[in-house]
């Protein structure tokens, strides 16, 4: 079965620049989920989805960062405009309550 | 969500028993308690869940006390391969689950 699948899995890009992160959750799941991993703040929830339906967002850090889930097969994360402070593994998950979260293998963004 | 407490970091010889433990003392009726490990640059991997009973799969067990205020996470055989990151959490409702910073599991040949 395929997992979660996100793209790109680098990206170097200049600051100022606009990032978009793209997921695809697995099959049938109806929960999916935004995570960030740095150094300094370990892994923290952006955002997720239930049923396409944004239910918490209150760890986007800020306006610059936004997320849609435009159907069940499809979401992104955008960073708009990036910061070096935003460097970090961006990963996305996706669950089928109360089965656990399955997670994807990360998208490592560098903004320099 | 109920907060959990880990020990920052543990080792273990190649081929023992490595035993994770985990305190979630405010965990309530309907929480269930999950545990995923994180190898380096790695997605986290879903490892084990349980809610009051013992629980068994072909990669670990999960032994949660009768109280259900701590837990602990059995490797029983220990490879090199199961150095990683051990997140404990406990998880309210199916949506929203917070890692905390987990225990460093290292196995030493």
């Amino acid at each position: 079965d395929a997992g979660v699948i996100q793209s790109p899995r680098h990206e170097v890009t200049e600051m100022g620049q606009e990032v978009t992160l793209r997921c695809k959750p697995i099959s049938g799941h109806d929960y999916l989920f935004w995570y960030r991993q740095t150094m300094m703040r370990g892994l923290e929830l952006l955002i997720y989805f239930n049923n396409n339906v944004p239910i918490d967002d209150s760890g986007m850090p800020e306006d610059r960062f936004s997320a849609k889930m435009p159907n069940a097969s499809f979401s992104t994360l955008k960073i708009q405009p990036s910061e070096p402070r935003d460097s970090a593994v961006y990963f996305c998950a996706s669950s089928l309550a109360p089965i656990p979260i399955y997670f994807g293998e990360g998208s490592w963004l560098t903004v320099v | 969500d109920a907060k959990t407490t880990q020990p920052p970091s543990m080792d273990c010889a190649e081929g023992r028993a490595a035993n994770l433990p985990c305190n979630h003392s405010t965990i309530s009726g309907n929480e269930y308690v999950y545990w995923y490990r994180q190898i380096h640059s790695q997605g986290p991997q879903y490892i084990i869940h349980g809610l009051k009973n013992n629980e068994t799969n072909e990669m670990a067990s999960l032994i949660i006390t009768e109280d259900r205020k701590s837990s602990t996470l059995i490797l029983p055989h220990a490879t090199l391969r199961d150095t990683a990151v051990y997140y404990c959490i406990v998880r309210l409702n199916a949506g929203k689950s917070t890692f905390g910073d987990g225990t460093t599991l290292t196995v030493k040949p």
